[in-house]
């Protein structure tokens, strides 16, 4: 069973628009939480981290956890062109490194 | 800041051959992955190692071998390509249960 589940698959927003992404756990144990982002051709890079209950803001990009519901969210507003690429949530347990991976969504923002 | 480098960017190989990638980082970080990723889809962990000479399998471990010589790099064997496989090869780093920092892939044919 996939531990880390993430929707949509996909995503399409105009330019300036707003792009949201879901994650939610299978694990009460995941106590840690990552976004990255994986431009075409390139391996993923880190967005945020979010370890604590509540949201974090860091420029256009937000990110909200509720540990009690297992979900995470990224809201990016204003979205850009450069914004397009596939977005991955990730989580791992307090006792080990073991990071655990969503299959990801892609995003497309159309100029 | 530190640098994780794959090589060989691209590897062609052949129907049961053993084919060997490399990834080396200068962050100085315990933990290091290897993840496959098919088609612009979801990462899947092959292997891990917390610590120079050792090793946790992952999901796809099947088909693998892995060797933490040192620190500093972690290779990866595919002990026998399978025919019309195609593939990217994600080796990672990360202190702990810090973010992750990757390279920029290998990218596998198999003929």
């Amino acid at each position: 069973q996939q531990k880390v589940q993430q929707s949509p698959e996909s995503l399409s927003v105009p330019e300036g628009g707003m792009a949201s992404f879901n994650c939610t756990s299978s694990d009460r144990n995941f106590q840690y939480f990552w976004w990255y982002r994986q431009h075409s051709g390139e391996g993923p890079k880190a967005l945020m981290s979010i370890f604590s209950d509540g949201d974090k803001k860091e420029g256009r990009f937000t990110a909200h956890l509720n540990k009690a519901s297992l979900h995470v969210s990224l809201h990016i507003r204003d979205s850009q062109p450069s914004d397009s690429a596939l977005y991955f949530c990730a989580a791992t347990r307090n006792n080990n490194n073991r990071i655990f991976f969503g299959d990801g969504t892609q995003l497309v923002v159309k100029p | 800041g530190g640098i994780i480098t794959q090589t060989p960017k691209f590897l062609i190989g052949q129907e049961g051959q053993k084919l060997t990638l490399k990834c080396q980082q200068n962050f100085n970080h315990d933990t290091m992955y290897w993840y496959r990723q098919d088609s612009g889809k979801g990462l899947r962990l092959i292997y891990y190692s917390i610590t120079e000479n050792d090793l946790q399998k992952g999901d796809l471990s099947e088909g693998y071998d892995a060797s933490r010589e040192k620190k500093s790099s972690f290779s990866l064997t595919v002990t026998s390509a399978q025919k019309n496989e195609m593939a990217v090869f994600l080796c990672a780093s990360s202190q702990g249960k810090n973010t992750l920092y990757f390279g920029a892939g290998t990218r596998l044919s198999v003929l």
